[in-house]
């Protein structure tokens, strides 16, 4: 157990619609990323927010958007979603001390639009 | 441009045998170099990870990899493989930026399978 949280663990929906995931982050961790898995791409960096504001930016479509709130829990919206935004989406912190670090993930968020 | 090469999509070895995964990298600064493993249905678990100093690194489950910066490869080993080690491999370069750890890069994965 990574001690990362997220939920739903499954989502089936249609196309067009609008879902939200949501990750809790380990305990202390202030750094959230989220990735988006799929057999074609890979692992993809989504966005990451270090306690609570925009850190980095990936290949995050304009249809998605993502926010950290003050108890550093995040959500990673999706909108008018196509067949193609069928995927695991994993969400990870990361400790950072001294000159260490390194990210814990999730189980992921598996999304299939039909 | 940032970049990771797992140049093996898929290995498959006999239980007891050796394993080297390979691992190429392109980073810009110091890099920071992960391995981490995926079982079907789970997440990304850490297996080592390289941040300076000593270039060869013990991991869990009994796996080492090796740094070198020459080369830019960041190498996966294991002397003896279990059947239970069959799974994803991805590695994995970032860096730090400030007070935290940057996005990491991925590579594409390479698939183990393990013969009993």
């Amino acid at each position: 157990d990574s001690g990362v949280t997220q939920t739903p663990k499954h989502l089936i929906t249609a196309t067009g619609q609008r879902v939200t995931l949501r990750c809790s982050p380990r305990s202390g961790d202030l750094s959230v990323y989220w990735y988006q898995q799929s057999l074609d791409q890979g692992l993809q960096f989504l966005i990451q927010y270090y306690n609570g504001e925009e850190r980095a930016k990936g290949n995050i479509l304009e249809r998605f958007s993502a926010q950290q709130f003050p108890d550093l829990h995040s959500e990673l919206n999706l909108s008018s979603l196509e067949l193609g935004d069928s995927a695991l989406y994993f969400c990870a912190s990361s400790v950072s001390s001294g000159s260490s670090g390194e990210l814990f993930f999730g189980e992921g968020s598996r999304l299939t639009v039909l | 441009a940032q970049s990771v090469t797992q140049p093996d999509i898929h290995i498959t070895v006999s239980e007891g045998a050796s394993l080297e995964l390979r691992c190429n990298y392109s980073y810009g600064a110091t890099p920071y170099l992960f391995w981490y493993v995926q079982s079907p249905g789970q997440g990304l678990q850490l297996l080592l990870k390289y941040f300076s100093g000593d270039t060869l690194v013990q991991g869990i489950k009994g796996f080492e990899a090796e740094f070198k910066r020459s080369q830019s490869s960041f190498n996966l080993r294991k002397p003896s493989v279990h059947w239970s080690d069959a799974a994803e491999y991805f590695c994995a370069v970032g860096a730090r930026r400030g007070s935290t750890l940057g996005r990491l890069y991925f590579g594409r994965g390479t698939q183990l399978t393990v013969w009993p």
